[in-house]
């Protein structure tokens, strides 16, 4: 089984609509990361978390929330879907220490129309 | 803001040669890592570089840290069509130890 799943693997919806994204890890990190992904762009962080209590803005916070239900648990909201959300999501995770190194899901193909 | 140079953006050759590409910055990192990204799927890491002028193999491929920690280099020695993929490099900064930045990659094509 994969240390770290992502649901749904692929999502079309509105604009307007209300849309969550789940991760779930059991690789027993307390590090949780969402990214996304799109052309010509790179990965850009979007949120992350160090514990169930600690949550953290990344470089495109704007239009999203999350909330870190459990250690394995980081579900990323997007509250009013717009187009220029259609992208690649992933959510990944990192162990202790000061390396970071990510661990990803299999990510999220979001479309929004 | 501290970024990371891909170079280059696309490479197409054919199996059996071999190749280079690179990270660079002009920022210092506490640790440099490369990941392999294949479609449809999450990028997966292949190596951590913490130590300037550190190597280290895997297989055919070859990494390499600047010995200043502001840039490095993957080399695939004969390359084959399952290395096909995006290769990104990401990097801790120095300063902070909670996230990583990440190039915007180089796609690599290996034509059987």
């Amino acid at each position: 089984d994969a240390d770290v799943t992502q649901t749904p693997r692929n999502r079309i919806t509105k604009t307007g609509k209300r849309i969550m994204l789940e991760c779930s890890q059991t690789k027993g990190h307390d590090r949780m990361y969402w990214y996304r992904q799109d052309p010509g762009l790179g990965l850009r962080l979007i949120y992350y978390s160090f514990d169930v209590k600690d949550i953290n803005k990344g470089e495109i916070s704007d239009g999203y929330s999350v909330s870190r239900q459990a250690q394995a648990k980081f579900s990323l909201s997007l509250e009013s879907a717009i187009p220029n959300q259609t992208a690649l999501y992933f959510c990944a995770t990192s162990g202790g220490g000061t390396i970071l190194e990510q661990y990803f899901g299999p990510g999220t193909r979001l479309t929004v129309t | 803001t501290q970024l990371l140079e891909q170079s280059p953006q696309f490479l197409s050759i054919q199996e059996g040669e071999n190749l280079t590409v690179y990270c660079n910055s002009s920022s210092v990192f506490s640790s440099l890592q490369w990941y392999r990204q294949e479609p449809g799927e999450g990028p997966v890491l292949l190596v951590t570089v913490v130590t300037g002028g550190e190597v280290k193999k895997l297989k055919r491929l070859t990494f390499q840290f600047g010995d200043a920690r502001k840039d490095s280099s993957l080399h695939i020695t004969a390359a084959q069509p399952g290395d096909t993929g995006l290769y990104l490099c990401a990097a801790g900064l120095t300063n902070r130890d909670d996230k990583i930045i990440f190039g915007k990659g180089t796609r690599l094509h290996i034509l059987p």
